[in-house]
């Protein structure tokens, strides 16, 4: 079965700062993973996805993700934090069955940005 | 277009109180979801629904029904509300018929809290 471990709770970085929030899944099958992030009192907004075209993912505002199959990771990072990055991140698998779309989704990561 | 709404934004019922919380979608997606959110979880699937006249059970249905009202619109209702359903719930769509697994778009969420 599907599942996806986000390490860390929270993260704390610095503005300029590097920002990595780290993604680690289990799958049974080739995987598609997502990142989203939501804003404080809004709902949930994709950041990118990986869908097995390309093993380094670009998102929106900055982030990308890599996928590495031997480490079973897919690690979010963004080389310059913004106080606007603060949020809270969510990885997700698909959850491998057919035309479904269903998710599962990790625990979550709150990234705080400090000025 | 208006993305994925729900209504209301915010609720408080007693104990044994009934309710449904609306969602509605203008995507044309054939794919409908509802999540509940509580801190340290992540997103929960409480019920989804793969295309019109379909329903399934997610990870967490107890205390929960949904009706898939037509191809826009997934509601989902608790018969007697109980202070353990208190959480964020968000609806989302997707089309995952489009492609292997395509992305989901959320609601900005309904804040229920059951005293």
């Amino acid at each position: 079965a599907q599942s996806v471990t986000q390490l860390g709770s929270h993260v704390s970085v610095s503005e300029g700062a590097l920002v990595l929030l780290r993604c680690n899944y289990s799958s049974s099958v080739p995987p598609y993973l997502f990142w989203y992030v939501q804003y404080p009192n809004q709902g949930l907004q994709l950041l990118l996805k990986y869908t097995s075209a390309a093993t380094l993912v670009k998102g929106i505002n900055g982030f990308e993700a890599e996928f590495k199959k031997s480490e079973t990771s897919f690690h979010l990072t963004k080389p310059s934090a913004h106080m606007s990055d603060a949020a809270e991140y969510f990885c997700a698998v698909d959850h491998g069955s057919s035309n479904t779309g269903k998710l599962i989704f990790g625990q979550g990561t709150t990234l705080q940005v400090k000025p | 277009n208006a993305g994925v709404t729900q209504t209301p934004k915010f609720q408080v019922l007693k104990t044994g109180q009934s309710m449904t919380l609306q969602c509605a979608q203008d995507m044309n997606h054939n794919s409908m979801y509802w999540y509940r959110q509580d801190p340290g979880m992540g997103l929960r699937l409480i019920y989804y629904s793969a295309s019109e006249g379909t329903t399934d059970k997610g990870e967490v249905p107890n205390g929960y029904n949904v009706s898939r009202l037509n191809k826009r619109e997934f509601s989902l209702r608790l018969e007697s509300a109980a202070p353990s359903q208190t959480s964020v719930y968000f609806c989302a769509s997707s089309d995952p018929l489009a492609g292997l697994t395509d992305t989901q778009y959320f609601g900005p969420g309904t804040r229920l809290t059951v005293l």
